[in-house]
């Protein structure tokens, strides 16, 4: 049984539109991560949420920890932003961060 | 400032070759992580090092050995490599235990056992 959960696993978008991704976990955390991975590999850290939301750019991230739930969003969605989608959590007491399976979107012009 | 450097960016053994990857962060981070990332899988915790002079084992150890040189360097160690480890290796750092902070990744080792 995996802690984390993400859905949808693949997402297929058109330019412009507003995109959803979310994450579900089963056990207390102290922190919530979402990474983004291009093509070429590279991981790179997009928000770190203990509650509530954060907003970079078009991007912005929302947690609910009663719901033990978070969702990563995107607005006017471009094809640059194709890429895996990351959600990782840090338990709480714990050293190690862990991982969901990701999301891969694809933005199509 | 390069962040997490991590060397070689690939890499092909054959089964029973050994090798290290390296590992490198300019941020001051206490804390350093190796993963790896398997097709389908999320990223896993093989070990991590807290601060200067300790290692600990994560998910899954077995096969690789581990040195923390100093504060910046966080080396992974394959002493006789197997298919099962064919995978991209990442290495990651933090400045605080327990990852409440910001994660930096390097940009992966991928890694090739035939």
């Amino acid at each position: 049984k995996n802690e984390v959960e993400q859905s949808p696993q693949n997402l297929t978008a058109q330019e412009g539109e507003f995109i959803t991704i979310n994450c579900s976990y089963s056990v207390g955390i102290s922190a919530l991560h979402w990474l983004q991975q291009h093509p070429g590999g590279g991981i790179v850290s997009l928000f770190m949420l203990s509650s509530g939301k954060k907003k970079h750019g078009r991007l912005i991230a929302t947690i609910n920890i009663q719901e033990k739930h978070s969702s990563l969003h995107i607005t006017a969605s471009h094809p640059r932003d194709s890429a895996v989608y990351i959600c990782a959590i840090a338990q709480g007491g714990s050293e190690k961060l862990v991982f969901g399976k990701g999301t891969k979107l694809t933005v199509n012009p | 400032n390069a962040g997490v450097t991590q060397t070689p960016k690939f890499q092909v053994l054959k089964t029973g070759q050994s090798m290290t990857l390296q590992c490198a962060q300019d941020m001051n981070h206490n804390s350093m992580y190796w993963y790896r990332q398997d097709p389908g899988m999320g990223l896993r915790l093989i070990y991590y090092s807290a601060s200067e002079g300790t290692t600990d084992k994560g998910e899954v150890p077995n096969g690789y050995n581990v040195s923390r040189l100093n504060k910046r360097e966080f080396s992974l160690r394959l002493e006789s490599a197997a298919p099962s480890q064919t995978s991209v290796y990442f290495c990651a750092s933090s400045y605080l235990r327990r990852l409440n902070t910001e994660a930096f990744f390097g940009q992966g080792t991928r890694l090739t056992v035939v």
